[in-house]
């Protein structure tokens, strides 16, 4: 069964600490995504990759980094300079341009101790 | 930078109604229009696309699209109390792998 693979499901990170959210597809897609939603709010790109080996900066990038090793791998690690993680945190992935439409994994919903 | 625009609600509707619901966006441009439903504590799910002006319709939801005026929208026939949803509208071109999403409408369908 195709799909996205997002872990851990829930998430806690103390002061300081560097944390690592997991997403993984076996959809054969080319570009990934992350975003970040707030309660009641939409969602807010943080990075994305259209290949292996490269990935842009979002909308809201500070405080985050990325890796795109793999094809069907881009995890995210939410540094200790993001000073207000705690938030609902998406990876996406699409075949390819906007013309395609991004599929979602379930999510990993990230708070502070 | 694109502009996705959205009632944010909430639009109650009685059960077996039909719910209406609207997107906007500024890039003349936008050349793909998608719609997901995200229900509370979950990922947002694709239920529709459309690429061309016009209706395009898959079981109780119908997609219109009018890029003369910039706006498209999504029509739940017979709503069902299933359908109390967050519904968010997303817009993109094909220079560009991003899409542009706005920031959605509570649906609440009442017994």
């Amino acid at each position: 069964d195709g799909g996205i693979t997002q872990s851990p499901k829930y998430l806690f990170r103390k002061e300081g600490q560097n944390v690592t959210l997991s997403c993984e597809q076996n959809l054969n897609h080319d570009a990934m995504y992350w975003y970040r939603q707030d309660p009641g709010q939409g969602l807010r790109l943080i990075y994305y990759s259209q290949i292996v080996n490269d990935f842009q900066k979002g909308d809201i990038a500070e405080g985050y980094s990325v890796s795109r090793e793999k094809k069907e791998s881009f995890p995210l690690t939410v540094t200790s300079a993001q000073k207000n993680p705690t938030a609902f945190y998406l990876c996406a992935s699409s075949s390819g341009t906007g013309l395609q439409p991004q599929h979602f994994g379930d999510g990993t919903r990230l708070s502070i101790l | 930078q694109k502009e996705v625009e959205q009632n944010s609600g909430p639009l109650s509707v009685p059960e077996g109604a039909i719910a209406s619901l609207n997107c906007t966006y500024s890039d003349r441009g936008s050349q793909s229009f998608f719609w997901y439903r995200q229900y509370s504590g979950k990922s947002p799910e694709l239920i529709m696309f459309i690429y061309s002006n016009g209706d395009k319709e898959d079981g109780r939801f119908t997609a219109q699209l009018n890029k003369a005026s910039q706006y498209v929208s999504l029509l739940i026939r017979d709503s069902q109390p299933s359908d109390s949803a967050t519904y968010l509208c997303a817009v993109g071109v094909s220079n560009d792998y991003k899409l542009s999403f706005g920031a959605g409408t509570t649906v609440t369908v009442r017994a």
